[in-house]
């Protein structure tokens, strides 16, 4: 069973750095794009951007182009989203998801990690 | 970017309506789109894909329609389960854009 588990929610003040985490099992994990997705307080789901881990290419919105980082580590199966300096903007729940074989498109998602970046 | 549009923001309906949600596209996105149900405290949820196909699991009170730039998600016999967040995404191209949500309340 595909599964995406991710870490949990972190408070944080601006200017600090942040990683977050997106643990896969279930599958291959080197052999799927893994993607992220914002969701700012009250407002709508943003792409930010997804990741290969066979290759490690990366594709980026062009609104998240130089303000995040996404990576993965393929020995613990686990994606990472992080900042170097975060913005109280950068509040926001932040989810993974991986495309499904047939459907092409996210299918499996993780359950969420809320970013909360306060003075 | 391929930006997204979706009509109306808002919907109010009652338990039994059908109602439908429009999604245009600022190009042409052949049938690459999905639709998402997505609810507070919890991840998205597929519910079509290509447009039209209906991902597994899903009622079949969920349909979709459309091709190019113009496509719609069609609820009928609405439940109470269904009262949510419905979203549209390309995935034509690979900068993946979402629409900016439908918000389907209960009458």
């Amino acid at each position: 069973e595909v599964q995406l588990v991710q870490s949990g929610a972190e408070v944080k003040k601006p200017g600090e750095s942040l990683k977050i985490s997106c643990k896969a099992s279930g599958y291959s994990f080197s052999d799927y794009w893994i993607g992220w997705v914002r969701q700012m307080p009250g407002k709508g789901l943003e792409w930010m951007g997804s990741f290969y881990p066979g290759d490690s290419e990366t594709r980026y919105s062009p609104s998240f182009q130089g303000q995040v980082t996404l990576s993965a580590d393929k020995s613990t199966s686990t994606a990472h989203l992080q900042w170097s300096s975060l913005k109280a903007s950068d509040t926001a729940i932040y989810y993974c998801a991986r495309r499904g074989d047939s459907t092409r498109v996210n299918e499996y998602w993780g359950q969420g990690t809320l970013v909360t970046v306060s003075s | 970017d391929i930006q997204m549009t979706q009509s109306p923001s808002t919907l109010s309906a009652s338990v039994g309506d059908s109602v439908t949600i429009t999604c245009r596209a600022s190009q042409t996105i052949i049938d690459w789109l999905a639709w998402y149900q997505h609810k507070p405290g919890k991840a998205p949820k597929l519910l079509i894909y290509k447009a039209s196909s209906l991902q597994s699991g899903v009622p079949s009170r969920f349909s979709g329609s459309g091709s190019g730039t113009e496509f719609t998600l069609t609820i009928s016999s609405l439940q109470p389960d269904d009262f949510a967040t419905y979203y549209c995404q390309q995935y034509h191209r690979p900068s993946r854009t979402f629409g900016q949500g439908t918000k389907l309340e209960i009458k």
